[in-house]
């Protein structure tokens, strides 16, 4: 079975600053790789995905990833956050071939005026 | 646009009152999934249908039932919901042919309060 282990509970950042919400990962066999932001009261938006190929994943609203496959790990990264960005984030990873999504416990992002 | 919809946004039933969640998607997705979301929690998957095919998690709560009627449309009852279902239940579909795999896509999701 795969796991997801988000290591910051909350992150606060100032506005314009840069921030990295990090994500590691456990699995015994290949998986995908997501970044997904919810906005109070909404539901999940796909901000990126990590399939194959080149390990710097772009997403929306300026966000990228790297997959860093000796280190488990896919941490979101966004070099200038705008108070738009406050939100709760959720690194998830599937296992190829299944349809199961299994979810870290989320990041919530403040970023401060 | 394609989407995924929920309804009702908000719900609040009474203890042991029934209650039914809908989810209905127009992007022709065969795979359609259930999520309980509670509050500052991870969203926990309840239950999924790949076409008619349902498959239960095994800690979903045997108050938890589902129907997926066609391809478009799918529901979530809770038959007798105690103080702690009270939660976002979030509808998501994705299409999966062998083994590729597409991201799932979120509906905005119901919140349901158990009083």
């Amino acid at each position: 079975a795969q796991s997801v282990t988000q290591l910051d509970s909350q992150v606060p950042v100032f506005e314009e600053a840069p921030v990295e919400l990090r994500c590691n990962y456990s699995s015994s066999v290949s998986v995908y790789l997501f970044w997904y932001v919810q906005y109070p009261n909404q539901g999940l938006q796909l901000l990126l995905k990590y399939l194959s190929g080149s390990t710097l994943v772009k997403g929306i609203n300026g966000f990228e990833a790297e997959f860093n496959k000796s280190q488990t790990s896919f941490h979101l990264r966004k070099p200038s956050v705008h108070i738009s960005d406050t939100a709760e984030y959720f690194c998830a990873v599937i296992r190829r071939g299944y349809q199961k999504v299994t979810f870290g416990i989320g990041t919530k992002l403040q970023v401060i005026p | 646009d394609a989407m995924v919809i929920q309804n009702p946004r908000y719900q609040v039933t009474q203890f042991g009152k029934p209650v039914t969640l809908s989810c209905s998607q127009t992007l022709n997705h065969n795979v359609m999934y259930w999520y309980q979301q509670k509050s500052s929690q991870a969203p926990k998957l309840l239950f999924h249908y790949y076409d008619k095919d349902f498959n239960n998690e095994a800690d979903t709560p045997d108050n938890f039932q589902s129907r997926r009627p066609n391809t478009s449309f799918c529901f979530l009852d809770i038959r007798s919901p105690g103080l702690g279902d009270t939660a976002m239940y979030l509808c998501a579909t994705t299409s999966k042919t062998g083994i590729t795999y597409n991201e799932q896509f979120f509906g905005p999701g119901t919140r349901l309060t158990v009083l």
